[in-house]
């Protein structure tokens, strides 16, 4: 695609409920980011991908946090019963590869609102 | 990981050059040093990236210290559009960025 694109825009959920959300970076990317974002904060990082191989998740806050990427494209992260420590703007990039000078491309986010 | 250290605010006069300044004491040698932007509601943006020397590209500037401890970002000519929070990041191990609070630049007519 021609930019990296994330849904839901917004979620809003209640407390305990499970949510997903879709990361679809550009496709000729191999890797692919997860950040958390809170309210005038930078950016978190929470994982990455190399094609569909996860070699770091050391910054899933929990794990109540997972996320996939079984054909090395799309990519989900999931919160099991969130809280509302959860609320957050959470943003995908992806990049050529994970060389340590390439570039990543953010997509829109996704903003995460728990009740 | 250590993250960056940055001034909270800047401001600038529009059509004038911007001097955004960055400590990174204890940047190894092999790290990166990026610079994104991030505009009202929008994602992160690149802006430019260097390891050791001095680098230029249609953005901007990016200006390294000898000892690699510092680097200042110059936007040669802030325009309006410009204003945003501008984020000096050294790059993870994994390729990964390490974001720090950043500067948030106001740039006035």
């Amino acid at each position: 695609g021609a930019g990296v694109s994330q849904s839901p825009r917004y979620k809003v959920t209640k407390r305990g409920q499970d949510v997903t959300l879709r990361c679809d970076p550009i496709s000729s990317h191999a890797t692919l980011y997860w950040y958390q974002q809170a309210l005038g904060q930078g950016p978190e990082f929470l994982t990455y991908f190399n094609y569909e191989a996860q070699p770091d998740k050391s910054g899933l806050p929990s794990d109540r946090f997972s996320a996939e990427r079984p054909e090395g494209s799309i990519s989900t992260l999931t919160i099991q019963r969130t809280e509302q420590r959860d609320s957050a703007m959470y943003r995908c990039a992806s990049s050529r590869d994970a060389g340590l000078w390439n570039e990543q491309f953010f997509g829109p986010g996704t903003r995460l609102t728990v009740l | 990981d250590a993250k960056t250290t940055q001034p909270n605010s800047m401001e600038s006069n529009e059509e004038e050059p911007v001097h955004l300044p960055c400590n990174h004491s204890t940047i190894s040698g092999t790290d990166y040093i990026h610079w994104y932007r991030q505009l009202p509601s929008q994602g992160p943006e690149y802006v430019i990236h260097g390891l050791t020397s001095n680098v230029n590209n249609r953005m901007a500037s990016l200006a390294i210290a000898e000892d690699r401890k510092s680097s200042t970002l110059i936007l040669h000519r802030a325009t309006l559009r410009d204003a945003a929070v501008y984020y000096c990041i050294k790059g993870g191990s994994q390729g990964n960025l390490i974001f720090g609070k950043g500067t948030k630049l106001s740039v006035k007519p």
